[in-house]
């Protein structure tokens, strides 16, 4: 079957840097995704990876190794609007996104 | 950036009555668009492929009699929740995608919060 695993919440400080972490199991692989969903609000795309490595975006970066069916998304000098909640997602063999349930990110001060 | 739409944003409607959401790509044709459904604190689930000018492809479990999809022209597709029970109580989202670019490129809509009374 298809399945993504993600913690279900973390914590960070402010001004911190932290790592939410995902494992993949499609059928099929045309890259994974990383959303940031606020409450109550459509996902925003933050980073796509189809390539093994990282890709560095401003204070995101996001890693894929898909000899081990997983990825990471970094959040570095973290702010308060960070809170949210961040969603892998791996697109299958149709093109098809398979959503992980998300990580919920509590920034503290 | 390409923009979509929905409408309403926000719908309540009594239990049995019909509600109709819309989704728009603004500033680009699209001939994919795809329906998702979200209940709190879960992930997205895909409901349905809408194809511009063809029927909906329907995910397993999604009753296409009850969720009915119009992809009628290459900017507008509208989803019908028919004869609506508090259980459809959810959040509905849309994404467009547009002709010419990578299969991976998904744009999506703001979200349609409904509630069944």
């Amino acid at each position: 079957g298809q399945n993504i695993d993600q913690p279900t919440e973390m914590t960070a400080t402010e001004g911190a840097i932290v790592q939410i972490n995902c494992t993949y199991q499609t059928s099929g692989f045309n890259g994974l995704f990383w959303y940031q969903q606020h409450a109550g609000e459509a996902p925003t795309f933050l980073s796509y990876n189809v390539l093994d490595g990282l890709e560095e975006k401003g204070r995101f970066s996001s890693f894929l190794s898909r000899s081990k069916g997983y990825s990471y998304l970094l959040l570095k000098e973290l702010q308060m609007k960070d809170s949210a909640s961040y969603l892998c997602a791996s697109m299958d063999s149709n093109y098809q996104l398979i959503w992980g349930a998300g990580t919920k990110l509590i920034i503290k001060p | 950036g390409a923009v979509v739409s929905q409408h309403p944003s926000w719908v309540i409607c009594k239990s049995g009555t019909s509600v109709k959401i819309e989704c728009r790509s603004l500033d680009f044709q699209a001939t994919t668009m795809f329906w998702y459904r979200q209940f709190p604190k879960q992930s997205l689930m895909l409901m349905a492929t809408s194809n511009e000018g063809s029927k909906a492809t329907y995910e397993q479990g999604v009753e296409k009699d009850k969720f009915l999809i119009n992809h009628a022209s290459l900017t507008l597709s509208t989803l019908t929740v028919t004869s609506a029970h508090p259980e459809d109580s959810s959040f509905y989202i849309c994404s467009a995608r547009p002709p010419g670019q990578g299969l991976e490129t998904q744009y999506f809509g703001p979200g349609t919060r409904l509630l069944v009374l």
